[in-house]
């Protein structure tokens, strides 16, 4: 089945400087990738996603990227904000939803 | 997006009880599923539940543990049989919106099993 490695599990940035989470995936057949924000008790929310036929999604200062051939996705959060502390998930399907989720980054921004 | 409520919110039980777990969804959604999220931990899929037909189960995961009811496409109940502490986790009901087709979660039933 499905794995996906998330990569680091702890992260600390200062404010203003760029955070980078890497992941990658087992199954050559998903094709659907989003990434999750969890904040302490809340549910996981979406932030954002990309579909296996676009290299690149940005939205605002959150940007993916993937490389199929390799089978690595990416989250890049530029210009952090003491608001971007969470825990953040990505996560593979291969269609049908079944959404297999990396073990999670904790990351910290420092004012 | 899908609004998702879930019933409980919280929970404490004593081992040996069960406790089922409702989802309700503002909307008709194809795609339902069971999570499981353990302290400081990942979600982990449990099942998929089908309208009509039986749930289907994760690896490690049996229906006798979770039976799962899905009688129509707004709703679903999670049934934690005979607890242990070792269930004391937070489970989350997640649907895949048709019109955005995107995954969405509930906000959890935190279930403390003492």
């Amino acid at each position: 089945g499905e794995n996906v490695e998330q990569h680091p599990s702890t992260l600390s940035v200062q404010e203003g400087d760029s955070a980078v989470i890497k992941c990658t995936y087992s199954d050559s057949a998903s094709n659907y990738f989003p990434w999750y924000k969890q904040e302490l008790g809340k549910r996981p929310q979406l932030i954002i996603d990309i579909r296996s036929n676009v290299g690149e999604k940005k939205d605002q200062r959150i940007a993916v990227t993937l490389n199929k051939t390799a089978k690595h996705f990416s989250l890049h959060i530029t210009e952090t904000q003491p608001e971007d502390s969470a825990v953040y998930f990505c996560a593979a399907s291969a269609g049908g939803f079944k959404t297999i989720f990396g073990a999670g980054t904790r990351l910290f921004v420092k004012a | 997006s899908a609004v998702i409520s879930q019933k409980p919110s919280r929970d404490i039980c004593q081992r040996g009880t069960s406790l089922t777990i409702q989802c309700q969804v503002d909307s008709q959604v194809t795609m339902m599923f069971w999570y499981r999220q353990q302290p400081g931990q990942s979600l982990t899929l449990i099942a998929t539940a089908n309208q009509g037909s039986e749930a289907t189960y994760e690896s490690g995961f049996v229906i006798d543990k979770f039976p799962i009811s899905r009688p129509n496409l707004t709703f679903s109940t999670l049934t934690v049989s005979n607890m242990s502490p070792e269930d004391s986790s937070i489970y989350l009901c997640s649907v895949v919106s048709s019109s955005t087709d995107t995954q969405y979660f509930g906000p959890g039933t935190r279930l403390t099993v003492l």
